[in-house]
């Protein structure tokens, strides 16, 4: 079956721009969560939907939003965008909310502000 | 507040020598430790995880949780090995279960 897939793969923003970023899940999985990623940082959870609702959510400010819709598929939306924004951000799905699924990542979009 | 700890950043072996890559942890319950492979232009992926206590790919990890860790081994390297390797946490209580990654080690095979 299909993979996790995100759109766009890759995105040049200016500061103060706004972004959104789209993920679409494995088909079956209502689980949707988002990284990010950069060389100093490593890799850092964002946050977690499951059935439409934010369950856990990361260190992070809040000009970094999210949402999913009914057919799993979740967006993110960084606004007042910053050159620390610039990175790779991960979307991973798995079947349910439990520690127990395996988390199955996307291919990332790369963002980079000027 | 849950961590992961990967000492190494960048660790190069000769094809057919043994492999460890060292992964410590910080958590209070009873975590879910797995580790994740990177390929050069792929995708981040789940390599293996404590519960299954399975081999992938001749790597295997056993949890100590006396020392924390859960250090990641393959007798003989190969070259394909070479890849990013990411070390993850995941909390057993509700609200806690994003992975928390180390920042990984780059394992170098040299032929």
């Amino acid at each position: 079956k299909a993979g996790v897939t995100q759109t766009p793969r890759y995105l040049i923003k200016t500061r103060g721009q706004q972004v959104t970023l789209s993920c679409s899940p494995i088909s079956g999985h209502r689980s949707v969560s988002w990284y990010q990623q950069t060389p100093g940082q490593g890799l850092q959870f964002l946050f977690e939907y499951f059935s439409e609702t934010q369950r856990n959510k990361g260190n992070f400010p809040g000009r970094f939003s999210g949402r999913q819709f009914s057919n799993s598929r979740s967006e993110m939306n960084v606004s007042t965008l910053e050159l620390g924004d610039s990175a790779l951000y991960l979307c991973a799905s798995s079947r349910t909310l439990t520690g127990a699924d395996t988390q199955y990542f996307g291919p990332g979009t790369r963002l980079t502000v000027l | 507040a849950q961590r992961v700890t990967q000492p190494e950043k960048l660790l190069s072996v000769f094809k057919g020598a043994p492999v460890e890559l060292k992964c410590n942890y910080s958590y209070s319950g009873s975590p879910e430790l797995f580790w994740y492979v990177q390929y050069s232009r792929q995708r981040l992926q789940l390599l293996l995880r404590h519960i299954s206590r399975e081999s992938i790919k001749g790597f295997t990890a056993d949890l100590n949780k006396g020392e924390t860790s859960f250090h990641l081994k393959k007798p003989f390297a190969q070259e394909e090995d070479s890849a990013m390797y990411y070390c993850a946490l995941r909390g057993s209580g509700a609200g806690s279960y994003q992975l928390t990654f180390g920042k990984g080690t780059k394992l170098s095979v040299i032929p």
